[in-house]
């Protein structure tokens, strides 16, 4: 079945410096691949996606960019701020099934500090 | 327009009590979805509801899970008898059709002791 392994946190990052979280997929077909976060407090919030191969989703300052060769959509922020402390989840939707099942990764616990 | 919304924010039960989780969607979102995330792991699929019909219920971990959804408004999810395994966090999310983005709720913080 459809997977997502996506890097275990917690990361803590002091403001300013450069953010990667790793995500790779494993799935049939040609899935659609997302990036939610969840604030302290708040609900899940789509941040980007993107629907097919070498799409870059962009959005906040954050950008992913879809690689079907290497079957990962790895998240970038090139300068983090303390407001992007939050867990962060790699999913994916494969369009091969009928509904809207996404697939998510373990999340990541995201802690910046001023 | 108001977005998702889960009662209560928190709960706190014993082992063995019964718990129900609401989940008022998004007005004129025939989707709605519920996910569970146990604590460190991934967020899950549970079941997907188009209007007050189960389409698909395959993430349900067992028989003490109960979801319904009177009228094709909000829904409801029980679990009787509650074990400490189904501490977690439980997320609703509704989408207008199946193609559109799906929107979440806040999440029920579940604690069985």
């Amino acid at each position: 079945g459809d997977s997502v392994t996506q890097m275990e946190g917690p990361v803590t990052l002091s403001e300013e410096a450069f953010l990667t979280i790793n995500c790779t997929y494993t799935a049939t077909g040609y899935p659609s691949l997302f990036w939610y976060v969840q604030y302290p407090g708040e609900g899940l919030q789509l941040l980007l996606k993107a629907t097919k191969a070498d799409d870059k989703g962009s959005n906040k300052g954050f950008e992913a960019t879809y690689r079907k060769e290497t079957t990962s959509f790895h998240l970038e922020k090139g300068s983090v701020q303390v407001s992007d402390s939050a867990v962060y989840f790699c999913a994916l939707w494969n369009s091969g099934g009928s509904n809207y099942k996404l697939t998510f990764g373990k999340g990541t616990l995201l802690t910046v500090n001023p | 327009e108001a977005g998702v919304t889960q009662f209560p924010s928190h709960s706190v039960i014993e082992k063995g009590q019964t718990v129900t989780l609401r989940c008022d969607p998004i007005s004129g979102h025939d989707n709605l979805y519920w996910y569970r995330r146990v604590m460190g792991k991934e967020i899950k699929f549970l079941l997907h509801f188009v209007k007050e019909s189960k389409q698909d219920e395959s993430g349900m971990p067992n028989n003490r899970f109960l979801a319904e959804r009177t009228g094709g408004t909000y829904s409801t999810l029980k679990v009787q008898p509650a074990e400490l395994e189904d501490s977690g966090v439980y997320f609703c999310a509704s989408s207008q059709d199946f193609v559109s983005e799906a929107f979440f709720g806040q999440g029920t913080r579940l604690t069985v002791v």
